[in-house]
C-alpha cells in the first residue's frame, strides 16, 4: 500500500530564516506530487505540482520554491521566510495522469514569528 | 471566479440529525471529476469519493450519500444520522486536470 510522509510535523521559524519541508511517498512509482498551503480557517491553495523528476510547475508567484530530486521526494523551500508564509503545508500525491484523486500527507504546521 | 463554491461556512447539528453539505462548481469542460474530502481536527485530508462528469448516479456509502446534478452544477453531500466523529471540515473539489478546492464547510456535530 502507498504511504506519504511529511516532516517536520510542526516548525517555528523566525522571519528571514530559510525553510525546507520534505515529503516522500512509498509504494508507488512516478506519482504526480503537489504542495498546498492552508492558512488558518481557509481553503487549500495549490503552490506547486510535479509530474516527474526535475519538473516543477508553480501556481502562485511567491518566495517559495520546490524541487523534486528523486521520483518520490518533493521538497518545499524558501531562502527567507515572511510572516505571511505561516500556515499548514500539505503534500499530496496522485497516480500519473489527470483527474485522479489526490492522497494527502499529515501536513506541516509552520509558524513564522 | 470561484470554480468550486461551498456557500456554507459552518454548520452545527445535534447528533443523529441528517445534514447536507452543498457544493456548486463551474466548468466549461465536458470531462471533469468531482471529489469530496474530510479534514478532521488532526489536519490530514481524507479522500471520500470521486465522481466523473458522465456518471450522474447518486452514490451511497453507509451513512454518506452524494447527489450529483449536472443541470444545477451541484455535487451535494449528505450525512445521515450524524455522529460526533463526523465533526470536521469538508472540502469539495473539481478536477479539470488540476484540482480546484472549495473553501470548505466546517461541520460541528454536538452530542
Amino acid at each position: 500500500s502507498q504511504t506519504i510522509h511529511q516532516w517536520p510535523a510542526t516548525l517555528v521559524q523566525p522571519v528571514g530564516s530559510p525553510l525546507s519541508l520534505e515529503c516522500t511517498v512509498e509504494g508507488t512509482s512516478n506519482p504526480n506530487l503537489y504542495w498546498y498551503r492552508q492558512a488558518a480557517g481557509r481553503g487549500l491553495q495549490l503552490l506547486f505540482y510535479s509530474v516527474g523528476i526535475g519538473q516543477i510547475s508553480s501556481e502562485v508567484p511567491q518566495n517559495l520554491s520546490a524541487s523534486r530530486p528523486q521520483d518520490r521526494q518533493f521538497i518545499l523551500s524558501s531562502k527567507k521566510l515572511l510572516l505571511s508564509d505561516s500556515g499548514f503545508y500539505l503534500c499530496a500525491w496522485s497516480v500519473t495522469g489527470s483527474y485522479n484523486e489526490q492522497f494527502f500527507g499529515p501536513g506541516t504546521r509552520l509558524t513564522v514569528l | 471566479a470561484q470554480k468550486v463554491t461551498q456557500a456554507q461556512t459552518e454548520i452545527s447539528v445535534v447528533e443523529k440529525e441528517d445534514v447536507t453539505l452543498d457544493c456548486v462548481y463551474e466548468t466549461r469542460d465536458t470531462t471533469y471529476y468531482l471529489f469530496w474530502y474530510k479534514q478532521p481536527p488532526s489536519g490530514e485530508l481524507v479522500f471520500l469519493i470521486r465522481r466523473n462528469s458522465f456518471d450522474e448516479q447518486n452514490e451511497i456509502s453507509g451513512r454518506y450519500s452524494w447527489n450529483f446534478q449536472k443541470s444545477t452544477s451541484s455535487f451535494n453531500f449528505t450525512i445521515t444520522a450524524s455522529q460526533v466523529v463526523d465533526s470536521a471540515v469538508y472540502f469539495c473539489a473539481l478536477s479539470e486536470a488540476l484540482f480546484y478546492f472549495g473553501s470548505g464547510t466546517k461541520l460541528n456535530v454536538k452530542p
